[in-house]
């Protein structure tokens, strides 16, 4: 157990709609990172946000968003999805910049 | 732009046999971080090892160990007599530490280990 938590851990959802799939860090770490594993385009980071504000940006469409809460749980939110969605999202979180990162159980989404 | 490759997508062995997962890596940077990371069929990320460019020291980890060799921008993994347990997809990873600590995976290379 990395004691990144993630939910919810499966989603089936259908094209056009929105949703927010949550993750909270490892007590005392401030980055949070958000992956996406697909098929085709393997392990690709999407999203940095450390101590609450946006660090770095991948390749994370604009129909997805993010933020980090004072508490330090993070939120990403995907909307208008598309079949091409439908992947696993993992989050991760390390205790500053240059840390290990460890992830999450991820969560799976089925777009329909 | 940082580039990792694993030039082997799939492999094959019978328990007990060694095996080396191999990691290609392509950077201009000369700070960098190197991770392996095993996804077990339950589908989460484990850490499994973390190295730093100025350190080329090999590691050896019970049945785990890694080659990093900077001359050639190589970070293999090998474990030894090999198990079932050890059957997974293996990631190598790349990162640049601060504001560029986002991983740059490679495409995995799964293992399978059979009785």
């Amino acid at each position: 157990d990395s004691g990144v938590t993630q939910t919810p851990k499966h989603l089936i959802t259908a094209t056009g709609q929105r949703v927010t799939l949550r993750c909270s860090p490892r007590s005392g770490d401030l980055s949070v990172y958000w992956y996406q594993q697909s098929l085709d385009q393997g392990l690709q980071f999407l999203i940095q946000y450390y101590n609450g504000e946006e660090r770095a940006k991948g390749n994370i469409l604009e129909r997805f968003s993010a933020q980090q809460f004072p508490d330090l749980h993070s939120e990403l939110n995907l909307s208008s999805l598309e079949l091409g969605d439908s992947a696993l999202y993992f989050c991760a979180s390390s205790a500053g910049g240059e840390e290990t990162q460890y992830f999450g159980p991820g969560t799976r989404l089925l777009v329909l | 732009a940082q580039k990792v490759t694993q030039a082997q997508t799939e492999i094959s062995v019978v328990e007990k046999e060694d095996v080396t997962l191999d990691c290609v890596y392509e950077t201009r940077d000369t700070t960098y971080y190197l991770f392996w990371y095993k996804q077990p069929p339950s589908g989460e990320l484990v850490f499994l090892i973390r190295r730093n460019s100025f350190d080329e020291q090999n590691e050896i980890s019970g049945r785990y160990s890694w080659n990093f060799q900077k001359s050639t921008s190589s970070f293999n993994f090998t474990i030894t007599a090999s198990q079932v347990v050890d059957s997974a997809v293996y990631f190598c990873a790349l990162s640049l530490g601060g504001a560029g600590n986002m991983l740059t995976f490679g495409g995995g290379t799964r293992l399978m280990v059979k009785p």
